[in-house]
């Protein structure tokens, strides 16, 4: 049974500063693992989706990697602004169903 | 864009009162899934939908039913509300094995009084 987690549960860094969030998963027969972004009382807005053929995916200041040998993603958000201050899941799939990790609470303070 | 739309963004229900909320989609996805959250829970799945007229339990199904007659549109019902399914309802899309991962829609929080 594959299970998801994210470390650490909150991160609290000042602006400008580079930060990893990590996501690991228990089972590496995977489809592939997405990176989302949440804003309290909001939906779940895409950031980046990773197949499992792929090693990293960039979008702009983001760069999602996946490792599916040591069952391991990171997020990298470089020089971090308040507008990040969001709540970061991700999301793996495999065989009939995603799992979604619980989520790491992120605040940059300006 | 793929766009998940949930027809209300803020319900507020009666205790026994049957509840739909509706979700559209407009990919073609052939998955829906509707989950509920939580503080401190997470995404709960509790029904999904492989094709039209089709459905499977989630996680936590009990109090809920879902209706797919079209493609695009999948439907939760809470058939009698109670206090305890006051949440957040998030709908989700995508293609079969989530080959394009999911698409959310932007949520519906429903409270029960």
């Amino acid at each position: 049974k594959q299970e998801v987690t994210q470390i650490p549960a909150a991160l609290s860094v000042p602006e400008g500063e580079n930060l990893v969030l990590n996501c690991s998963f228990t089972d590496s027969a995977i489809y592939n693992l997405q990176w989302f972004r949440q804003d309290p009382g909001k939906g779940l807005t895409s950031l980046l989706l990773i197949q499992s053929s792929q090693r990293e995916q960039t979008s702009g200041r983001l760069n999602a990697s996946l490792d599916k040998s040591s069952g391991r993603s990171t997020l990298y958000i470089a020089a971090s602004q308040p507008g990040d201050s969001a709540t970061y899941l991700c999301a793996v799939a495999g065989g009939f169903k995603t799992i979604f990790g619980a989520g790491t609470r992120l605040f940059v303070k300006a | 864009d793929v766009k998940v739309t949930q027809s209300s963004r803020y319900l507020v229900k009666r205790t026994g009162e049957k509840v739909f909320l509706e979700c559209v989609q407009d990919m073609d996805h052939e998955n829906m899934f509707w989950y509920r959250q939580d503080p401190g829970l997470g995404l709960r799945l509790i029904y999904f939908s492989y094709d039209v007229k089709m459905k499977e339990k989630g996680d936590i199904p009990e109090g809920y039913s879902v209706s797919r007659e079209k493609k695009e549109r999948f439907s939760l019902i809470l058939e009698s509300a109670s206090t305890n399914q006051t949440s957040m309802y998030l709908c989700a899309s995508s293609l079969r094995q989530a080959a394009l991962g999911y698409t959310f829609g932007s949520g519906t929080r429903l409270t029960v009084v």
